[in-house]
């Protein structure tokens, strides 16, 4: 079934640690985004990709990178976890003819 | 920071009647959207309408954009308890830029 593909569907760490969230899709868009969920705050923005190659910052990228080598990928990296960073994460991909989103059913990371 | 809110926050009704949830925003838009999320899932999208377009209809999704007021309603008819969600508007405000979204609403619907 094609669609987009988040893994590890939950995580518990230690603050301080490295983590990251992989993200895959089999419909071939070129735009992909991260999305951080928190209670009362909606959708944020964290990290898009336009196309294979570049990215860009969202709303708040702080402790977050992501990079795009190829159009299927695009993991979103933690490189020293802390707790504010608990959050349910999406990924999504944007169609393009449409220009709606597709998302995968998250990635609940929890950082003690 | 998100532009726009949407309210109500939250709305309980009967299974059967009707689910009216509006979505304001402040700069122009190139479309608004709206999705739905179901417990512990991922978005799923429901409609898509464009700045040039008034109403559209997907079953029994009805949903109206007003720009001169920078606002839009999701009209759900007939409820049922499946309906059961959050719900929530997204604005593009350009035709490859990216869209923003509201807090959600929390829809439940009785049985």
């Amino acid at each position: 079934i094609a669609g987009i593909t988040q893994a590890p569907t939950s995580q518990i760490l230690a603050a301080g640690r490295r983590m990251t969230l992989r993200c895959t899709q089999d419909m071939r868009h070129n735009a992909m985004y991260w999305y951080r969920q928190d209670l009362g705050l909606g959708l944020r923005l964290i990290h898009y990709s336009n196309t294979a190659g570049t990215t860009g910052k969202g709303e708040v990228p702080d402790g977050y990178s992501v990079s795009r080598a190829n159009t299927d990928d695009f993991p979103l990296t933690l490189a020293s976890a802390v707790p504010s960073q608990t959050s349910v994460y999406f990924c999504a991909s944007r169609g393009q003819d449409t220009g709606e989103l597709f998302f995968g059913e998250g990635s609940r990371l929890t950082v003690l | 920071s998100q532009q726009g809110e949407e309210d109500p926050q939250a709305l309980s009704i009967q299974e059967g009647e009707n689910a009216t949830m509006n979505c304001s925003y402040k700069t122009s838009i190139n479309n608004l959207q709206w999705y739905r999320q179901n417990s512990g899932r991922g978005l799923v999208h429901l409609i898509l309408i464009r700045s040039n377009e008034r109403e559209k209809h997907s079953g029994r999704l009805r949903v109206t954009l007003d720009t001169s007021k920078k606002s839009s309603s999701l009209l759900i008819t007939a409820s049922r308890a499946a309906d059961t969600a959050s719900y929530f508007c997204a604005r593009q405000t350009g035709a490859n830029s990216k869209l923003t979204f509201g807090k959600g609403i929390t829809l439940s619907v009785r049985p």
